[in-house]
């Protein structure tokens, strides 16, 4: 089984619709991440989370919401999708006890707003 | 604001040689650099971190290298294979938060 995985793979919905993508893992790391990724702009940081009870703004946090139910997962929520939110968003985790500070990531979901 | 530089344009070379890749940033003074592989459609692929007081990084066919004078790292593969095609992007840690910043990505493509 995947060690990072992102469920929908792949969605269509509709201006205004509220939409939740969801991120599990089973790395049993502490941080995790969420990141859109659009032609020619490359990953952009939407929101992280250190451990359960910290949830950080990224970059471009506007018109996003997360939520950390458990260290194992992490979703992120469109209140109210808009086209301009069309993007492949990616999930990653990383340990803070590695030297490396690597982050895994996710197998991507995109998200297409009509 | 921060800035980070990957060349947009396709890196296209020929199986054997070596395929240099660069990242050049502005306004930044990262704890450390890391690059990652992306194939179409999947999760960039971590590949090598580099520290601020480090001035070359090696791993198999992978050399890193970074100068924080002149603001850059430089990643290169040598002896290049058709397998290696991939689009490779480069990050930095934001103010050692270990928060990343990546770069666009540059595509390199290995013809045999």
């Amino acid at each position: 089984d995947a060690d990072v995985t992102q469920t929908p793979r792949n969605r269509i919905t509709k201006t205004g619709k509220r939409i939740m993508l969801e991120c599990s893992q089973t790395k049993g790391h502490d941080r995790m991440y969420w990141y859109r990724q659009d032609p020619g702009l490359g990953l952009q940081l939407i929101y992280y989370s250190f451990d359960v009870k910290d949830i950080n703004k990224g970059e471009i946090s506007d018109g996003y919401s997360v939520s950390r139910q458990a260290q194992a997962k992490f979703s992120l929520s469109l209140e109210s999708a808009i086209p301009n939110q069309t993007a492949l968003y990616f999930c990653a985790t990383s340990d803070s006890g590695t030297v490396n500070n690597e982050q895994f990531f996710g197998p991507g979901t995109r998200l297409t707003v009509l | 604001s921060q800035k980070i530089e990957q060349n947009s344009e396709a890196l296209n070379i020929q199986e054997g040689k070596t395929a240099t890749l660069t990242c050049n940033y502005t306004n930044y003074s990262p704890a450390y650099l890391q690059w990652y592989r992306q194939d179409p459609g999947r999760g960039p692929v971590f590949l090598l971190l580099i520290r601020e007081n480090e001035k070359e990084k090696r791993k198999e066919r992978l050399k890193v290298t970074f100068d924080t004078t002149l603001k850059q790292s430089l990643f290169h593969i040598t002896a290049s294979q058709p397998a290696d095609s991939a689009t490779y992007l480069c990050a930095l840690d934001m103010d050692n938060t270990d928060k990343l910043i990546f770069g666009t990505g540059t595509r390199l493509q290995v013809f045999p």
